[in-house]
């Protein structure tokens, strides 16, 4: 079966570092993607992984272990503005269907 | 300005009353995704186009229907909406499957 494991909820103070994970069980890997949701709005893009290792993207980071089916987005000197669900998706090679986790709903406290 | 349309943004309406989700993206991507969401469950795929007259199902298409007949559009249709298909949907769009996808703002259906 295909299945992609998040935390349900984090929390953590402004200005602090999180680090949010993703694992998952699919059967064949394309890629890798974090998205953003702010409640009452649409996902936005934050970071695509396919190969093994780091992509830094200023306070965001996303790191992805193929051989582990893990991965996890990194958030530097949080503000508030980044309470959010953030969204781990997988997409599977022989198909073109999109698996999302159910989401980790991060709450930062000032 | 870059942006993938949905109309309606809100609906509410009676079992068994056909509509249609219209999805419409500006940026002349190939593919086209439907998803719903709901609490506990997150996004989930309902079937999604690789491009003109190409659609296939993702994991929960019972009970809805797709047509991509023109590059820009692909509506989301409920031929006998039930109260189970009560949800908050989405249309997103990208150049590929290893794209960004752009997600529209969202439909939220309610079925009595």
């Amino acid at each position: 079966g295909q299945n992609i494991d998040q935390p349900t909820e984090m929390t953590a103070t402004e200005g602090a570092i999180v680090q949010i994970n993703c694992t998952y069980q699919t059967s064949g890997f394309n890629g890798l993607f974090w998205y953003q949701q702010h409640a009452g709005e649409a996902p936005t893009f934050l970071s695509y992984n396919v190969l093994d290792g780091l992509e830094e993207k200023g306070r965001f980071s996303s790191f992805l272990s193929r051989s582990k089916g893990y991965s996890y987005l990194l958030l530097k000197e949080l503000q508030m503005k980044d309470s959010a669900s953030y969204l781990c998706a997988v997409t599977t090679s022989g198909t073109y269907k999109y698996i999302f986790g159910t989401g980790t709903r991060l709450k930062v406290l000032a | 300005e870059a942006q993938v349309t949905q109309n309606p943004r809100y609906l509410i309406t009676v079992t068994g009353k056909k509509l249609t989700v219209t999805c419409s993206q500006n940026m002349n991507h190939e593919y086209m995704s439907w998803y719903r969401q709901d609490p506990g469950l997150g996004l989930r795929q309902i079937y999604y186009s690789m491009n003109v007259e190409v659609t296939d199902k993702g994991d929960v298409p019972e009970g809805y229907k797709v047509s991509r007949k023109e590059k820009r559009n692909f509506p989301l249709i409920l031929e006998s909406p039930s109260p189970n298909q009560t949800s908050l949907y989405f249309c997103a769009s990208s150049y590929g499957t290893n794209q960004p996808q752009h997600f529209g703002d969202g439909t939220r259906l309610s079925i009595l």
